[in-house]
């Protein structure tokens, strides 16, 4: 499974978008690019899943580069309570054994 | 919305007592999933189950832990004689694993947070 790294914390303020990138250089060819969200004393929240290009969801952009080595989740817009730690997570479509990193701890102030 | 279910959501034992975790999956779900949060961390891996089977469990430590998922009824997380270094958080999650689909999502529920005293 790809390694991740993701930046450890991130600042925001209300009603600017933020992108959170994530450094996967051992990708392989049949692994996805899935983010998730948690809040505090919750499970992990699925956000959006991607393989190639862009994808697009109600609640986030996800953002692949050609060589795939890389993605950027960017959520337009961010609210208070979108603070929260996100992680990025690499692996075959039809693996079950999800790999969690330390994630992105993002706080968007007022 | 009948999402993933655990309770309780709060445990507290004393050191060489048992710990009992409990999972609803989602409604049509029959894959089972659990995970470990210690402060600060990201989730590990701990098992993976389908209903009357335990399919993969190199993520749980081989005393002291076990997983079902019977026929009927959640699946249960135990820990007999827990230590205090088994204070964590529990998730639970679930998932179709449709064939047909392309990716398999994980829905998690809220947790079960064990102190152990």
């Amino acid at each position: 499974l790809a390694k991740t790294t993701q930046p450890i914390s991130m600042d925001s303020y209300e009603g600017q978008e933020v992108n959170i990138t994530c450094s996967h250089n051992n990708i392989a060819t049949n692994d996805y690019i899935t983010w998730y969200q948690q809040f505090p004393s919750q499970g992990p929240r699925f956000i959006i899943q991607g393989y190639k290009t862009k994808v697009t969801n109600e609640v986030a952009s996800l953002f692949i580069p050609a060589d795939r080595k890389s993605s950027t989740l960017s959520l337009p817009r961010v609210s208070l309570s979108d603070t929260a730690v996100y992680y990025c997570l690499v692996g075959m479509d039809s693996s079950y054994k999800l790999i969690f990193g330390s994630g992105t701890r993002l706080l968007v102030r007022p | 919305n009948a999402g993933v279910m655990q309770n309780p959501r709060h445990l507290v034992r004393r050191r060489g007592q048992e710990a009992r975790l409990r999972c609803s999956p989602m409604k049509g779900h029959s894959h089972v999933y659990w995970y470990r949060q210690l402060p600060e961390e990201g989730l590990k891996f701990m098992v993976y189950l389908q209903k009357e089977n335990i399919i993969d469990e190199s993520g749980m430590p081989k005393e002291r832990f076990s997983a079902e998922f019977p026929k009927e009824g959640p699946s249960i997380l135990r820990i007999q004689q827990v230590v205090r270094g088994d204070s964590a958080a529990y998730f639970c999650a679930s998932s179709s694993r449709d064939r047909g689909a392309n990716t398999d999502t994980q829905y998690f529920g809220p947790g079960t947070r064990l102190t152990v005293l």
